[in-house]
């Protein structure tokens, strides 16, 4: 398995809190990702990055940001959690053209 | 038109049927392709790459039609294990990679 792990896997928060999502890979790839599952919608997109300090909104990106300060670890932040931010996010690392995904995290903001 | 469509499903077959899956991608200058499995509260792994000229993985065959813009997935002689989300993925290259997903079809397979 792609070495990639989310913290933390399950998280309960309050409407207006901050939030942060860490994803980490241990296999130096360039590419991470950034993605909500919610029923009905699939798996959208929210932010990538192709690099250290260099990312980019997908098309779900109102409300979150990121950074990449080094490769191996990728933050999700959502500034003032809403309850429509409650989703399963799932981090994932692009090796070659093929996307390699974290064991998700389940957030219910409430 | 998403750029990523795929049947809506859900699929209920019984063991040993063969069922299909289609998806339709908008961009024309999309260049990889997959099929992902996702199983109940688990992350999308990939099932199999699609290319140009078809792929075969067992039970599992994947083809690609880019004059008609859509991808394939044929299951043969189906299993319980099989039951599961099955999503389309597009990668329309460039120097950005960028996976674009469809919503996934649910098949089940029953005994």
């Amino acid at each position: 398995d792609a070495g990639i792990t989310q913290s933390p896997r399950h998280k309960v928060t309050e409407t207006g809190t901050p939030v942060t999502l860490r994803c980490h890979q241990t296999e130096n790839h360039r590419y991470m990702y950034w993605y909500r599952q919610d029923p009905g919608h699939g798996l959208r997109l929210i932010h990538y990055s192709y690099g250290v300090k260099d990312t980019d909104k997908g098309e779900v990106s109102d409300g979150y940001s990121v950074s990449r300060s080094k490769t191996e670890d990728f933050l999700l932040t959502l500034e003032s959690a809403t309850s429509s931010q409650t989703s399963v996010y799932f981090c994932a690392i692009m090796g070659g053209t093929e996307a390699f995904f974290g064991q998700g995290t389940r957030l219910t903001v409430v | 038109r998403k750029e990523v469509e795929q049947d809506p499903g859900p699929f209920n077959v019984p063991e040993g049927a063969t069922v299909a899956f289609n998806c339709t991608y908008s961009n024309s200058a999309s260049q990889s392709f997959f099929w992902y499995r996702q199983d109940c509260r688990k992350e999308p792994k990939l099932l199999m790459s699609v290319y140009s000229s078809g792929n075969e993985d067992g039970r599992f065959t994947a083809q690609l039609n880019r004059a008609s813009q859509y991808i394939s997935l044929l299951i043969r002689d189906s299993k319980l294990s099989d039951s599961a989300t099955y999503l389309c993925a597009v990668n329309k290259g460039g120097s950005n990679y960028k996976l674009t997903f469809g919503k996934g079809t649910l098949l089940t397979v029953n005994p």
